[in-house]
This record gives structure tokens, C-alpha cells and sequence, in this order.
């Protein structure tokens, strides 16, 4: 099935830096989510935007809905140790209000 | 409130056999989802339940691959005549729109 490209696919950083990862897709969504998911576990909904230019923050993470309803960036600021794990955007294509497209991940690792 | 719940969380089953999954979703949510995840990828969609609506199947990937809805609720995800390409984590999620809340998956392994 189709995944939008989600970079970059890991990254390893030191604990207080920023974070950025983006997704593209060749396809309109109409909302572009951003999940976390932890080692065993389902993923856990961080941020939802649901229009085009939209900028979602919660605590320190950060997400654009792009003006092109294409793509979609993540931005976690002065990470710490628990911000481990891998990341997936997530959309819903236009005129299909169900099913999500899912990204193909991006894996983060910080380091002390 | 009480989240998605699945069960069983680990599943080992011999080839061949068919396996139950079941998902229980958040209370009052209309929309009951079903994705798949190897090792190591991202989510595939499997099925969509919305209401009392026909399910979209269009992402079981062959007709071993079955789901129902009871009662607008509680969901099973029936896999007949396993095959070891069926492992993988299979997850549950639902909504009220368009945000899904996940649980947390039945990992399901075909020896």
C-alpha cells in the first residue's frame, strides 16, 4: 500500500538539541497527524492539524501542516532521554475520511 | 477513561492454524480501525469499520484475512490458515473523527 516518505529514517542526537523530521507525499490530505511509538507498544498521538499553513504546538513538540497540503514537519525542541522512539506522520488522503496513510518512520535516538 | 485494549497481546501459532484477535475500543468511538506492522515498518491498513456502514475492506491482503463488528463495539480480526508472512504486530485503533487512538497490538507469530 502507499506510505508517504517520512525523513530522515534515524537519527541520533545529544540530549538538548532540536529535532526536525518531514514527511511528502505525491497525494492532497485534507489532515496530517504525528504519532510516537514506543519499543511494544501502539502508537500514542502527539499532534493532529487539520489545515493548510496550520502551526500545532504541545509542550516542546511542533508541527506545520504545508501550505501545499503535501508535507509535514515535526520539530521537538531540547530533547531529553524519554523523546526515544520512532515517529510516524500519518494522513488522510483526500476524500477518503477513514482509512490513514502512515509514514514510514523516523527512529530517533538520544544520547546523554 | 479506559483506552483501546487488545487481546491476546502475543499470539504463537503453528502454520496452517486460524487465530482470533480481538480489539475493544474506546467507549462511545463509531469508527474501529485495523492496521499491520512488520518488523521494523510502518502501519498497513487492513480494515475500517464506520458504524453500522458496509467495513471498507480494500486493505486485507487476501481472503484468509477477515473482520467483524458486534454491537457497533467489540471487533474480532480472523486470519485463517496461518501462513509466516502473517507475523507481524497487529494493531487496533479508534475514533470519533479523524483522530485514532491506538492500543496495544497483538504481536502474532506463525511457526
Amino acid at each position: 500500500g502507499q506510505q508517504l516518505n517520512q525523513s530522515p529514517q534515524s537519527m541520533f542526537i545529544q540530549e538538548g538539541e532540536d529535532v526536525s523530521m518531514n514527511c511528502t507525499s505525491s497525494s492532497i490530505f485534507n489532515t496530517w497527524l504525528w504519532y510516537k511509538q514506543d519499543p511494544g507498544e501502539g502508537p500514542v498521538l502527539l499532534i493532529a492539524l487539520y489545515k493548510a499553513g496550520e502551526l500545532t504546538s504541545n509542550g516542546r513538540l511542533t508541527a506545520q501542516f504545508g501550505i501545499t497540503r503535501k508535507d509535514s514537519f515535526l520539530n521537538i525542541s531540547a530533547s531529553i532521554p524519554s523523546d526515544v522512539g520512532i515517529y510516524f506522520c500519518a494522513g488522510h488522503l483526500t476524500g477518503t475520511a477513514s482509512k490513514l496513510t502512515f509514514g514510514t518512520g523516523t527512529r530517533l535516538q538520544v544520547t546523554l | 477513561g479506559a483506552g483501546v485494549s487488545q487481546s491476546p497481546s502475543n499470539k504463537v501459532t503453528e502454520k496452517g492454524k486460524d487465530v482470533e484477535l480481538r480489539c475493544d475500543p474506546i467507549s462511545g468511538h463509531t469508527a474501529l480501525y485495523w492496521y499491520r506492522q512488520s518488523l521494523g515498518q510502518g502501519l498497513e491498513f487492513l480494515i475500517y469499520f464506520q458504524g453500522n456502514s458496509a467495513p471498507d475492506k480494500s486493505g486485507l491482503p487476501s481472503d484468509r484475512f477477515s473482520a467483524e463488528r458486534t454491537g457497533g463495539s467489540v471487533s474480532t480480526l480472523t486470519i485463517q490458515r496461518t501462513q509466516q508472512e502473517d507475523s507481524a504486530v497487529y494493531l487496533c485503533a479508534s475514533s470519533l473523527v479523524d483522530e485514532q487512538y491506538f492500543g496495544p497490538g497483538t504481536r502474532l507469530t506463525v511457526t
